[in-house]
């Protein structure tokens, strides 16, 4: 497709155990970049990659966050150990660098920590 | 305190009416001013860009920035019912280009 694409779209998972995010940016596009939203908030910064290099890790809001980008591509956010307060809609941008480029948003995936 | 604080919503007018959306900001290394309209179970998408103080033009909207005072706004003419969602404002600076700030967003209904 021609936008970024997040999957799952949408997961349930219980108190406890792992997920994996994932996010397919843009073709071409070496700036790729994490953000947290919760209900009726803003976004909050995660993580941004330019290349495989995240610069920037400063968002992550715990060990148990943790993101890797392959190829210059596909990237990856995981969540160890989830908690409820984890539970929030997790978006995913790409770009083509980070400076005077729009940045192009998924369409999230939605986290509920049971 | 945020670095980022946006004016609260939610906001409600009629169609037709010119819309001011409002925020300000603390961190003096911020440069580059953005705002994103989001539609409900939707990302982000960007509407207006711009470093400069003074205003930027893109059909009925206006973005308006001033460096000195620390606050930017958005103004929204002949204000439609598409218009209808949650308007965010981001900011970044120059050394760390790849981290957006954003306000918390304000909820725009138009009503026809």
């Amino acid at each position: 497709g021609a936008g970024v694409s997040q999957s799952p779209s949408n997961k349930v998972t219980e108190k406890g155990k792992d997920v994996e995010l994932r996010c397919d940016p843009i073709s071409g596009h070496t700036a790729l970049y994490w953000y947290r939203q919760s209900l009726g908030q803003g976004l909050e910064f995660l993580i941004y990659f330019q290349g495989n290099s995240a610069p920037d890790k400063s968002g992550l809001p715990s060990d148990r966050f943790s993101a890797e980008r392959t190829g210059g591509s596909v990237s990856t956010l995981t969540i160890q150990r989830t908690q409820q307060e984890d539970s929030a809609v997790y978006l995913c941008a790409s770009s083509p660098r980070t400076l005077n480029t729009e940045a192009f948003f998924g369409q999230g995936t939605r986290l509920t920590v049971v | 305190q945020k670095e980022v604080e946006q004016d609260p919503g939610p906001l409600s007018v009629p169609e037709g009416a010119i819309v001011s959306l409002n925020c300000t900001y603390s961190n003096s290394a911020f440069q580059y001013f953005m705002w994103y309209r989001q539609y409900s179970r939707k990302g982000p998408e960007l509407l207006m860009y711009t470093y400069s103080s003074g205003n930027k033009e893109d059909g009925r909207f206006t973005a308006q920035v001033d460096k000195s005072s620390k606050y930017i706004s958005l103004f929204i003419r002949d204000s439609q019912p598409s218009d209808s969602a949650t308007y965010l404002c981001a900011m970044k600076g120059w050394t760390n280009a790849g981290k957006s700030t954003f306000g918390d967003g304000t909820t725009l209904t138009v009503k026809p």
